[in-house]
């Protein structure tokens, strides 16, 4: 069975500072990699996702993500956090060949300080 | 808004009763996935349906069960309800059951057992 990890539980940055939320995944095979973000009160909407390609891959709001394969890792970053983007943020794979049901991490609550 | 609504947004209630939530997925959507998020499991995948059919299964317990009608909106069934049943309950719609098509999330259903 696949499993997403999430280390940072809860990431607390000042307006202007850089973001790096990390994500590994344990699966042997190819999977598909996915961020989605939790604004408060409001439902889960994809960041960005990776299937093949450019392992950069760019997302709305100016995130990022960097599939690593040798890592098992698909971090996500942002230069410069606002305010707004004060959610929670969670990593997800699934398997290219399997069904589209996702498997999640445990998430990290970014607070965005101003 | 994702396009994908549920009902009702709150569900208190006793244990050992017997629930049913609604989901419609967003217009042209075929499929839709429901998943469980609670504190000490985080978010998990329960059922997958495709144009009425299932398609895939997760950590759906034997209480809870789904379908999804001709007109493509889905409820989940949670019966013998028990304290730990008490979580947000996600459904998702997507165009087709490929794995690498985005999922779009309702605003979820917040059902408390006491």
């Amino acid at each position: 069975a696949q499993s997403v990890s999430q280390h940072n539980h809860h990431v607390i940055l000042s307006e202007a500072a850089s973001l790096e939320l990390g994500c590994n995944y344990s699966y042997g095979g190819t999977v598909n990699l996915f961020w989605y973000v939790q604004y408060p009160g409001q439902h889960l909407q994809l960041l960005l996702k990776y299937f093949s390609g450019d392992p950069l891959v760019k997302g709305i709001k100016g995130f990022e993500a960097e599939f690593i394969k040798s890592k098992f890792s698909f971090n996500l970053r942002k230069p410069s956090v606002q305010w707004s983007d004060t959610a929670e943020y969670f990593c997800a794979v699934n398997e290219p060949s399997g069904a589209n049901n996702l498997f999640f991490g445990t998430g990290t609550r970014l607070t965005v300080i101003p | 808004d994702s396009g994908v609504t549920q009902t009702p947004k709150h569900l208190i209630t006793a244990t050992g009763q017997r629930v049913t939530l609604r989901c419609s997925p967003r217009s042209g959507d075929l499929s839709v996935y429901w998943y469980q998020q609670s504190l000490d499991q985080g978010l998990q995948f329960l059922i997958q349906y495709y144009n009425g059919e299932e398609r895939a299964k997760g950590n759906i317990l034997e209480r809870f069960s789904a379908q999804q009608f001709p007109d493509l909106h889905s409820e989940l069934n949670l019966s013998s309800l028990e304290l730990g049943d008490s979580a947000l309950y996600f459904c998702a719609s997507s165009v087709d059951p490929r794995s690498t098509d985005t999922q779009y999330f309702g605003p979820g259903t917040r059902l408390t057992v006491l």
